[in-house]
């Protein structure tokens, strides 16, 4: 079965400082799409970024990029320049379709502290 | 303004009693879904649309029902079946369903069972 773990369950960083958020997932299948979203307060759920299993290079969206590491099942986000609207819950998750049957799995997810 | 709305934000129920959560989306988006989410735990899939008039089974169907007659419109009924109704529900909708589209994601309901 398909799993996403998020072993920290909170991280702070300091304003415009760099830091790096873990994930490691357990899937047994090779073509997949891995994710990084953020709950802010309002609890509405952002898309931050996106990964795609068969593409080796790290995908980017200005501050936040990730680091795959597919062989060790490991895809960890780093933001950089950190601001205060940076602050949320941050989940992990994995998504794959077979088939006929969809499968999105989240991880517990990582509260990221900003301090001024 | 394009979005998904989900109504209403708060709801409360007695126990036994079933209770219908609404999402409405205008992005002509055709495939939705439905997650729960409880206290330190991430996002479980519930029920999920890939196209009008069909829908399957999440990882955590049971106790709930769904319908999809409309493209815009996938609501969630919680029924008394479900043991543990407490939590806060999600509704999402992406353009497609496959792996890596991108969901976009409403408001969210929390429901409260008294």
């Amino acid at each position: 079965a398909q799993t996403v773990t998020q072993s920290q369950p909170e991280m702070s960083v300091q304003e415009a400082e760099t830091v790096t958020l873990s994930c490691t997932y357990d899937t047994s299948e090779s073509d997949y799409y891995l994710f990084w979203y953020k709950q802010p307060p309002s609890r509405q759920m952002i898309l931050v970024i996106r990964q795609e299993a068969y593409k080796q290079q790290n995908a980017t969206e200005n501050r936040f990029s990730v680091n795959f590491q597919k062989a060790a099942k490991s895809f960890s986000l780093k933001i950089s320049d950190s601001q205060l609207g940076d602050a949320a819950m941050y989940f992990c998750a994995y998504c794959l379709t077979t088939s006929g049957t969809y499968k999105y799995i989240f991880g517990t997810g990582t509260r990221l502290k900003v301090l001024a | 303004d394009g979005g998904i709305t989900q109504s209403p934000k708060y709801l409360f129920r007695k126990e036994g009693q079933n209770v219908t959560l609404s999402c409405e989306q205008n992005l002509n988006h055709d495939a939705m879904y439905w997650y729960r989410q409880d206290p330190g735990q991430g996002l479980r899939l519930i029920y999920y649309s890939q196209i009008v008039n069909d829908f399957q089974k999440g990882d955590i169907a049971e106790g709930y029902s769904v319908s999809r007659e409309k493209k815009e419109s996938f609501p969630l009924t919680v029924t008394s079946a479900q043991k543990n109704p407490t939590a806060f529900y999600l509704c999402a909708s992406s353009i497609g369903s496959g792996a890596g589209d991108t969901q976009y994601f409403g408001p969210g309901t929390r429901l409260t069972v008294l």
